[in-house]
């Protein structure tokens, strides 16, 4: 089944302590995305990956961090968590933008408590 | 810069009854315009996606949508709504950039809230 997984759905953590939130997809996809999703903001790009090694700042960047070292997966990294990262984040993949396609298939969310 | 606006927060709706959640965007260029939902505790699916040709697309679950550029407006509806149809609604747009990063901007959201 084409899917994009995250882990963990769920975490509850203290201020500074660092973490990572997995994604992974199977779909070959070249393009990989990190979302958070606040009340009232709706979903706002954090970082994204053209391919390999080739990554750049969304519009929410500040606090995190990434890296794709595999073409399916893209972690997510908080180095030193604050409780303004308290949110549900979201991780995205698609084709190249130039497929012409457009469609990006969601993971199902981890849910951040920053305390 | 491209936004998008969703100006329902909340609409409540009786079973049967057709609904409109409405968005609307603005960019200075071409635009990719698609609607997502997201049922409760899930991720986000594609509803529908509008990319170029006809403007009135048809997507999942019974739900259509009109992409009208004169009014920079690209609005949900459906004719008869299922209690199955709460969910959260997003509205976004994407490309137009030129340099091609796929990056989805997205409304605040509109709780569609469908009541027996």
């Amino acid at each position: 089944e084409a899917q994009v997984t995250q882990n963990p759905r769920y975490l509850i953590t203290v201020t500074g302590k660092k973490l990572t939130v997995t994604c992974s997809q199977n779909m070959n996809h070249e393009y990989m995305s990190w979302y958070r999703q606040d009340p009232g903001l709706g979903l706002r790009q954090i970082y994204y990956s053209m391919n390999v090694e080739v990554t750049d700042k969304g519009d929410v960047p500040e606090g995190y961090k990434v890296s794709r070292k595999e073409k399916r997966n893209f972690p997510l990294i908080l180095e030193s968590p604050s409780p303004n990262q308290t949110s549900l984040y979201f991780c995205a993949s698609s084709l190249y933008p130039t497929s012409g396609t457009y469609e990006q298939y969601f993971g199902p969310g981890t849910r951040l408590t920053v305390t | 810069a491209q936004s998008v606006t969703q100006l329902d927060s909340q609409v409540p709706v009786f079973e049967e009854a057709p609904v409109e959640l409405r968005c609307n965007y603005s960019s200075s260029v071409s635009v990719y315009l698609f609607w997502y939902v997201q049922y409760p505790n899930q991720g986000l699916q594609l509803l529908l996606k509008y990319l170029s040709g006809s403007t009135l697309v048809k997507g999942i679950n019974g739900f259509e949508a009109e992409f009208n550029k004169s009014q920079t407006s690209f609005h949900l509806r459906k004719p008869s709504v299922h209690i199955s149809d709460t969910a959260e609604y997003f509205c976004a747009v994407s490309g137009g950039y030129g340099g091609a990063t796929n990056k989805l901007i997205f409304g605040t959201g509109t709780l569609l809230a469908v009541q027996p």
